[in-house]
């Protein structure tokens, strides 16, 4: 079984502000975790992901997240927030290795604000 | 690359009427479909799982003769919404996944609007 828990629903930073996105994951085998962005009435668009291997991983539009097992996160980072950055951000878990199936957490609301 | 489409963006119905939804892949061939349905301010709910040429796999509470799915092809697949009622009205998602390194990730639509009145 495999779930994860986004803390907090909703999260307003101020332009330029770190961006920190909280992602907390349970798996009974080696994850498969991504971060997926979606803009008002559009699909999701995914920021990164973390198979194997390196545990920082750097993605789309200066986002990055640190897997960390000990802490069963991988929490989702921006040094500086934009206005265009404002968006509904899930996380997701993948227990198969092949992105077979995905369960997301409840997403967190991002605002921006000048 | 790892494009995926839908079509309509959005469509309004009458009740009792059914709706189709196309899912493509656009520059990659698509092994596996999934179908997703999104209340507003909610996160995904899965709703089938598809392989090219065989029937799809519907998670537990989907009505399988309510919501019929065909994925003939490796880039398409469909979403038929048989005798849609008001409750159906969502937005529906679908992503695709490919081989080899594509299999690691799900590729999400732009989804699909319906409304039925």
């Amino acid at each position: 079984a495999q779930s994860v828990t986004q803390l907090g629903s909703h999260v307003s930073v101020s332009e330029g502000a770190l961006v920190l996105l909280r992602c907390n994951y349970s798996s009974s085998v080696p994850p498969y975790l991504f971060w997926y962005v979606q803009y008002p009435n559009q699909g999701l668009q995914l920021l990164l992901k973390y198979t194997t291997g390196a545990t920082l991983v750097k993605g789309i539009n200066g986002f990055e997240a640190e897997f960390k097992k000990s802490e069963t996160s991988f929490h989702l980072t921006k040094p500086s927030a934009h206005m265009s950055d404002a968006a509904e951000y899930f996380c997701a878990v993948s227990g198969d290795g092949t992105a077979s199936k995905l369960t997301f957490g409840t997403g967190t609301r991002l605002q921006v604000t000048l | 690359g790892a494009v995926v489409s839908q079509h309509p963006s959005r469509v309004i119905c009458k009740s009792g009427t059914s709706v189709k939804i196309e899912c493509r892949s656009l520059d990659f061939q698509a092994t596996t479909m999934f179908w997703y349905r999104q209340f507003p301010k909610q996160s995904l709910m899965l709703m089938a799982t598809s392989n090219e040429g065989s029937k799809a796999t519907y998670e537990q509470g989907v009505e399988k003769d309510k919501f019929l799915i065909n994925h003939a092809s490796l880039t398409l697949s469909t979403l038929t919404v048989t005798s849609a009622h008001p409750e159906d009205s969502s937005f529906y998602i679908c992503s695709a996944r490919g081989s080899g390194v594509l299999q690691e990730t799900q590729y999400f639509g732009p989804g699909t609007r319906l409304l039925v009145l």
